[in-house]
């Protein structure tokens, strides 16, 4: 079965304490890894999608990369406006563009 | 720039009582569309998605039916809501060829 697993569930982290979320994913065929910021009560909002093993993409104190079977969100010197849940989702070939999210990680940046 | 749209925010209804939420993209053109449910401490379930005008595949069988009646139009329905519809509805689209889905500010929805 086609499943995409992140962890930790919930991650707190200081100001400036760089730390990294997990995305793990067993599908039969990956076409797209999308990641996600989602606040609370809001609809998601789109980071990164990364479509080969070893692609990296960066946008300010967040870097996606991606291997073979997993996906990291390496946060850099977080802030307390870095606090969201972030969502991975596995787009799998042949599936007309559905996407198979994670549960998420809840970050808490704290002073 | 391409926006999109939901309403209601925030919705409260009995058990029994029929739904109608609706979805309305700006500043594209036949997008894909696609409605997914966010129940707590749980990833975002796909219900249905539509290429076209008419077209419309569900993923999970349910009390909901979506329909799709102009371009940028997507409305999701019930004639008699469930306990269990209670949620967080998140409507989507993407582009052409274009694989990534960008969301709307979602409805909550409470059935008591």
């Amino acid at each position: 079965e086609d499943q995409v697993t992140q962890s930790p569930e919930a991650l707190r982290l200081q100001e400036g304490e760089s730390s990294s979320l997990n995305c793990s994913y067993t599908v039969s065929g990956l076409r797209g890894l999308f990641w996600y910021r989602q606040d609370p009560g809001k609809g998601p909002e789109f980071l990164f999608t990364l479509y080969s093993a070893g692609e990296e993409k960066e946008k300010e104190r967040l870097k996606a990369t991606l291997t073979k079977k997993e996906s990291f969100l390496h946060i850099t010197a977080p802030k307390p406006e870095d606090s969201a849940t972030y969502l991975c989702a596995a787009r799998l070939t042949g599936t007309a563009s559905k996407l198979t999210f994670g549960t998420g990680t809840r970050l808490q940046v704290t002073l | 720039s391409q926006t999109i749209h939901q309403w209601p925010a925030t919705l409260v209804q009995p058990v029994g009582s029929p739904l109608s939420l609706e979805c309305t993209v700006e500043g594209t053109s036949n997008p894909n569309l696609y409605w997914y449910r966010q129940a707590a401490g749980r990833g975002l379930q796909l219900l249905f998605y539509s290429v076209g005008i008419g077209q419309i595949s569900s993923e999970v069988p349910q009390n909901l039916s979506a329909s799709r009646p102009q371009d940028r139009q997507f409305i999701l329905s019930s004639k008699k809501l469930l306990l269990s519809d209670s949620g967080f509805y998140l409507c989507a689209w993407s582009g052409g060829s274009e694989d990534t889905q960008y969301f709307g500010p979602g409805t909550r929805l409470t059935v008591l």
